[in-house]
C-alpha cells in the first residue's frame, strides 16, 4: 500500500513533441505528489507538485493531471525539448500522523531526441 | 545560499568492510533525509533526522544507520558492506521535515561500488 508504480521506464520522443509518464498509488491518506527531475551525476529537483484538491497544475510546458477516484496521477512535457532528457521520478507523501517521508516511483528515463 | 553538499563523490569499497558517507544540509534547514538509489528500485527511503533525532525509518537492515551532529549535519553508516549496496546515496535536506509542506532539496549523491 505504501508503493508508486511509475511507468514507463523509458520513455523516446521527438524535439516537439510530448511526453507522458504516468504514475499510480494505493494509499489514500497521501496528500502531495511532486514530481522530480534528475540529470546525469546530480540529485533530484523538484519540477512540479499538486494537492488532491485539485485535478490539474500547468508550470510553463510542464503539467501534472490528477484523478483522485483512480488514484492516479501523470506528468505532461508539452514542446519536449533535448534539454528535458533527463530521469523523472513521481512521489507521494502524507502530512498526516508525521510520516515524513516520501515514497518514489521507480523512475522514467525520457529521451528527446533533436 | 550553498547547497546541499555531499561527500565523498565517489567511493570503492570491498565486500565486509564499512562505510561512512557525509552530508552537510542547506544552512537553516534541520531535517536531513537519506535515500538509496539504484537503478530498478529507483529512490528508497532509509530515514530522517531531525534535531539530532531519527524519526522516520524505511525498511532496511540494521546495517544501515546514521546519526545528525548538533550543527545539523548528517552521517550515515552501512556496516558489513555486501555487493548489493552498491547504490547512490541521495542525501535531501529541508526546514523541518514536514513531507508536502515544504521543498525537500537533495545533494549529488554519493556513488558506492562494493567488490
Amino acid at each position: 500500500q505504501q508503493q508508486v508504480k511509475q511507468s514507463p521506464q523509458s520513455l523516446i520522443v521527438q524535439k516537439g513533441g510530448i511526453s507522458i509518464i504516468n504514475c499510480a498509488y494505493e494509499n489514500t491518506a497521501f496528500d502531495y505528489f511532486p514530481w522530480y527531475q534528475q540529470f546525469p551525476g546530480k540529485g533530484p529537483a523538484l519540477l512540479i507538485a499538486i494537492r488532491p484538491d485539485v485535478s490539474e497544475k500547468k508550470e510553463g510546458r510542464f503539467t501534472i493531471s490528477f484523478n483522485k477516484s483512480a488514484k492516479q496521477f501523470s506528468l505532461h512535457i508539452m514542446d519536449s525539448q533535448p534539454g528535458d532528457s533527463a530521469t523523472y521520478f513521481c512521489a507521494a507523501s502524507s502530512g498526516t500522523s508525521g510520516t515524513y517521508k516520501y515514497i518514489f516511483g521507480t523512475g522514467t528515463r525520457l529521451k528527446v531526441l533533436a | 545560499k550553498a547547497g546541499v553538499t555531499q561527500t565523498p563523490r565517489y567511493l570503492i569499497k570491498t565486500r565486509g568492510q564499512q562505510v561512512t558517507l557525509s552530508c552537510s544540509p542547506i544552512s537553516g534547514h534541520r531535517s536531513v533525509s537519506w535515500y538509496q538509489q539504484t537503478p530498478g528500485q529507483g529512490l528508497q527511503f532509509l530515514f530522517e533526522y531531525f534535531s539530532e533525532t531519527q524519526r522516520n525509518k524505511g525498511n532496511f537492515p540494521g546495517r544501515f544507520s546514521g546519526r545528525q551532529f548538533s550543527n545539523s549535519r548528517s552521517e550515515m553508516n552501512v556496516s558489513t558492506l555486501e555487493l548489493g549496496d552498491s547504490a547512490l546515496y541521495l542525501c535531501a535536506s529541508s526546514l523541518s521535515g514536514r513531507a508536502g509542506k515544504e521543498t525537500q532539496y537533495f545533494g549529488p549523491g554519493t556513488r558506492l561500488l562494493v567488490l
